[in-house]
């Protein structure tokens, strides 16, 4: 079956250190993107990447750091300067056509130690 | 910038009743999509119904419909026959035309369904 898989599950940092969440997609979807949800809060662009090489910031891009080396995978790392990174994070992908859309993975759900 | 405006942040419906949820937009285009996502307790987004601003007839997937009024920037989703499995959040989003562009979430409304 098609889809997006985020793993791990659940994440534990530690102070000072550096994360990185996983996003794979098996969909052929050229665009991918990362939010992060906090409660009460709608979803907020972190990245961007509409193709391969190639990725924008979205609206809250501080502290956070993505690559895109191979169309299927996007991966985020949540860096020592994001200072309040408790949060959940998704993971969503689409065609690039603006009419279609994205898909979303289940989430990864990062907390502090 | 485009924002979208969910002012609700709560709404309770009984079983097998109808429930209107609300949203607005602000926005200078004169043609984008607006969707609405379903994200029950397993956190899972799921596309429940789109809309073309070109198009002037609501779009419509079996129990869900939405009342579309361009001209009032409001894009309402009706839920019709409610069922214990639609307990969720529910986010408007908003998406210009082009290839580069980005989805603007609102910040959703919790439904709660009473049996």
């Amino acid at each position: 079956d098609g889809g997006i898989t985020q793993s791990p599950k659940y994440l534990f940092r530690k102070e000072g250190q550096n994360v990185t969440l996983s996003c794979e997609q098996n969909l052929n979807h050229d665009a991918m993107y990362w939010y992060r949800q906090d409660p009460g809060q709608g979803l907020r662009l972190i990245y961007y990447s509409q193709i391969v090489n190639d990725f924008q910031k979205g609206d809250i891009a501080e502290g956070y750091s993505v690559s895109r080396e191979k169309k299927e995978s996007f991966p985020l790392t949540v860096t020592s300067a994001q200072k309040n990174p408790t949060a959940f994070y998704l993971c969503a992908s689409s065609m690039q056509a603006s009419n279609q859309p994205q898909h979303f993975g289940d989430g990864t759900r990062l907390s502090i130690l | 910038a485009q924002t979208v405006t969910q002012s609700q942040p709560e709404m309770s419906v009984q079983e097998a009743e109808t429930v209107t949820l609300s949203c607005t937009y602000d926005t200078s285009e004169s043609d984008y999509y607006l969707f609405w996502y379903k994200q029950p307790p397993s956190r899972q987004m799921i596309l429940v119904i789109r809309q073309e601003a070109y198009k002037q007839q609501n779009a419509t997937e079996n129990r869900f419909s939405v009342n579309f009024q361009k001209a009032a920037k409001s894009f309402s989703l009706k839920i019709s026959d409610s069922q214990l499995g639609d307990a969720a959040m529910y986010f408007c989003a908003y998406r210009s035309l082009g290839a580069n562009s980005k989805l603007t979430f609102g910040k959703g409304i919790t439904l709660s369904v009473r049996p």
